[in-house]
């Protein structure tokens, strides 16, 4: 079935640093993939977003790259800041619901 | 337009109880979709509806949970007899169709603890 993996948290960084959150994915046909964030106490809320294979999603900083030959979808943001901490999941589009990772924890230093 | 509105935010159940959580789509949306949250885990999915019909509840556990979605009101996800290893942050997302540019919103989540 399709399934999701994430890189192992949590991570922790000094601001400014370089963020990279690796995401694979096991899917059958091209899903579409997603970057949800979670920020202490709340719900999800969508990040990015790409639907088709080498669409780039970017949003507040942060880009990922839909590879279909690398079955992966890695965030990137170029300098962090101290309100990026929270919780990312990277999500596909299976036939009838949203598949998670397992999420990664971000924090922020300053 | 309010978005996906879930309550209670916090529910206290002592074991054996029946917790109830109910969640109002964003308007215009027929889609929904129920996910459970453990500490430190990802999203599991439980269960989507449309209006009046389950379309896929392959993540719900086989014994004293339900779902539902009526023609009028909102969803609501039942669990009877709860037990400890119910407790969980439970959410649902909606959306108003289910396609590739489809985006479902999530709302801010029940979360259930069982004393």
């Amino acid at each position: 079935g399709d399934s999701v993996t994430q890189m192992e948290g949590p991570v922790t960084l000094s601001e400014e640093a370089f963020l990279t959150i690796n995401c694979t994915y096991t899917a059958t046909g091209y899903p579409s993939l997603f970057w949800y964030v979670q920020y202490p106490g709340e719900g999800l809320q969508l990040l990015l977003k790409a639907t088709k294979a080498d669409d780039k999603g970017s949003n507040k900083g942060f880009e990922a790259t839909y590879r279909k030959e690398t079955t992966s979808f890695h965030l990137e943001k170029g300098s962090v800041q101290v309100s990026d901490s929270a919780v990312y999941f990277c999500a596909l589009q299976g036939a009838q619901k949203l598949v998670f990772g397992q999420g990664t924890r971000l924090t922020i230093n300053p | 337009n309010a978005g996906v509105m879930q309550n209670p935010r916090h529910l206290v159940r002592r074991r054996g109880q029946e917790a109830r959580l109910r969640c109002s789509p964003m308007k215009g949306h027929s889609h929904v979709y129920w996910y459970r949250q453990l500490p430190e885990e990802g999203l599991k999915f439980m269960v989507y509806l449309q209006k009046e019909n389950i379309i896929d509840e392959s993540g719900m556990p086989k014994e004293r949970f339900s779902a539902e979605f009526p023609k009028e009101g909102p969803s609501i996800l039942r669990i009877q007899q709860v037990v400890r290893g119910d407790s969980a942050a439970y959410f649902c997302a909606s959306s108003p169709q289910w396609g590739t540019n489809t985006e479902a919103f999530f709302g801010q989540g029940t979360r259930l603890t069982v004393v």
